[in-house]
């Protein structure tokens, strides 16, 4: 069956440290793939997407993804979290033949301290 | 551009009511796709149209739910009669070109079925 994991459902950073949130779908063909965020009474943002081409994908406020055919996966990652990145990520996914069919993954809520 | 619109931004009613949510996609998009949004299903597709044709309901819940789009800048999403388990966000967005090219999200309307 189809399907995109976020394994974790919420992480915690602190300000300035790493961050890398976790990926990985299930589908017959590599899908397109894409990373929202929303924040909190908002609707989603895109950060990036990725189609094919360059596996590391730049997106905007500082994020990247990387997609790794042999595990499936498209974590995202930020060298330095603000506070203001504070919000819910959502994985989505598409397949090729309809990339209007989009299915999102539950979600990880990141919470930064100060 | 303003972005999407969508309204109201809250509903509270009571079982068995008729409930509409409307929405003005970005104009010039020509693709404009309904979400739900709860704890339980996490973010779901509804249904999505081109050129204010209905293309995928394969989302929709039950036939309590219909959507329309009677022209470009305008569609809206009914229930019929309303029950408690609808309560949720329900988003929608558009893009275009479709799945190519970003969703932009409205703010959602937040419904609650007492």
């Amino acid at each position: 069956a189809q399907s995109v994991t976020q394994p974790d459902i919420h992480i915690t950073v602190s300000e300035g440290a790493s961050l890398e949130l976790r990926c990985n779908y299930s589908y017959g063909a590599t899908p397109y793939l894409f990373w929202y965020v929303q924040s909190p009474g908002q609707g989603l943002q895109l950060l990036l997407k990725y189609f094919s081409g360059d596996t590391l994908v730049q997106g905007i406020k500082g994020f990247e993804a990387e997609f790794k055919r042999s595990q499936s996966s498209f974590n995202l990652r930020k060298p330095s979290v603000h506070w203001s990145d504070a919000a819910e990520y959502f994985c989505a996914v598409a397949p090729r033949y309809n990339n209007n069919d989009m299915r999102f993954g539950a979600g990880t809520r990141l919470t930064v301290k100060p | 551009d303003a972005g999407v619109i969508q309204s109201p931004r809250h509903e509270v009613t009571e079982m068995g009511q008729e409930v509409t949510l409307r929405c003005k996609p970005i104009s010039g998009h020509d693709y404009l796709f309904w979400y739900r949004q709860t704890m339980m299903r996490g973010l779901e597709l509804l249904i999505y149209f081109n050129n204010n044709v209905p293309i995928d309901d394969s989302g929709m819940p039950e036939d309590r739910f219909s959507a329309k789009m009677p022209n470009a800048s305008f569609s809206t999403l009914k229930i019929q009669p309303s029950e408690p388990r609808d309560s949720a966000v329900y988003f929608c967005a558009s893009s275009s070109r479709g799945g190519y090219n970003e969703q932009f999200f409205g703010p959602g309307t937040r419904l609650t079925v007492l």
